[in-house]
């Protein structure tokens, strides 16, 4: 069955603590991307990578930091420096066909809380 | 930077009725995606527009990309409560090579 699964769904960290969420995929895709929900709000981009060793910052990058050291594979670290880490995960990845515009995939997601 | 707004934010409907949500960018888009995220869901990509003034049909849903490639719509013809969800736009520019996404429209239908 091919996918995308992120793990744990839900998280509980302390304040002042790093947490990693993991993003694995078996589609064979290039490209997978981290993006940030919060209630009622869309979707905001924290990283993402079009080839294994690479990755670029989103819109809001700050107190994350990520590896790409397999293409099925996007841990996500949020770190203590993340101001406001309570929020909904959620990891995606596409294809990239020639274009480089194509539709993502999305996994379940990791709710994660900070007390 | 790149900003994409839909509106309504929130629209509750009557089983039957129809719906619309509008989304439109301060920039022109090369493409456009929509996606539907159930309550407690991910997002799934429902369809993508990439030509001028493109309509595309999915059974009860209509999409439109406007001409200017700077907004389009989703349209559903008598909804039904399995349409409950919220519906985001996501458009990619000519240069970038990630997709902004729309605020989205939170969709609740009831009998």
């Amino acid at each position: 069955d091919g996918g995308i699964t992120q793990s744990p769904k839900y998280l509980f960290r302390k304040e002042g603590q790093n947490v990693t969420l993991s993003c694995e995929q078996n589609l064979n895709h290039d490209a997978m991307y981290w993006y940030r929900q919060d209630p009622g709000q869309g979707l905001r981009l924290i990283y993402y990578s079009q080839i294994v060793n690479d990755f670029q910052k989103g819109d809001i990058a700050e107190g994350y930091s990520v590896s790409r050291e397999k293409k099925e594979s996007f841990p996500l670290t949020v770190t203590s420096a993340q101001k406001n880490p309570t929020a909904f995960y959620l990891c995606a990845s596409s294809p990239l066909r020639p274009g480089g515009e194509d539709e993502q995939f999305f996994g379940p997601g990791t709710r994660l809380t900070v007390l | 930077g790149q900003q994409v707004m839909q509106i309504p934010q929130y629209q509750h409907v009557q089983e039957g009725e129809d719906f619309t949500t509008y989304c439109n960018s301060s920039t022109t888009l090369s493409n456009i995606q929509w996606y539907k995220q159930r309550p407690g869901g991910h997002p799934v990509f429902l369809i993508q527009l990439v030509k001028s003034g493109e309509v595309k049909k999915q059974k009860r849903l209509t999409f439109q990309f406007g001409e200017a490639k700077k907004n389009s719509s989703l349209h559903i013809t008598a909804t039904q409560t399995t349409d409950v969800g919220t519906y985001f736009c996501a458009g990619f520019t000519g240069t970038a090579s990630k997709l902004t996404f729309g605020t989205g429209t939170r969709l609740q239908v009831t009998l």
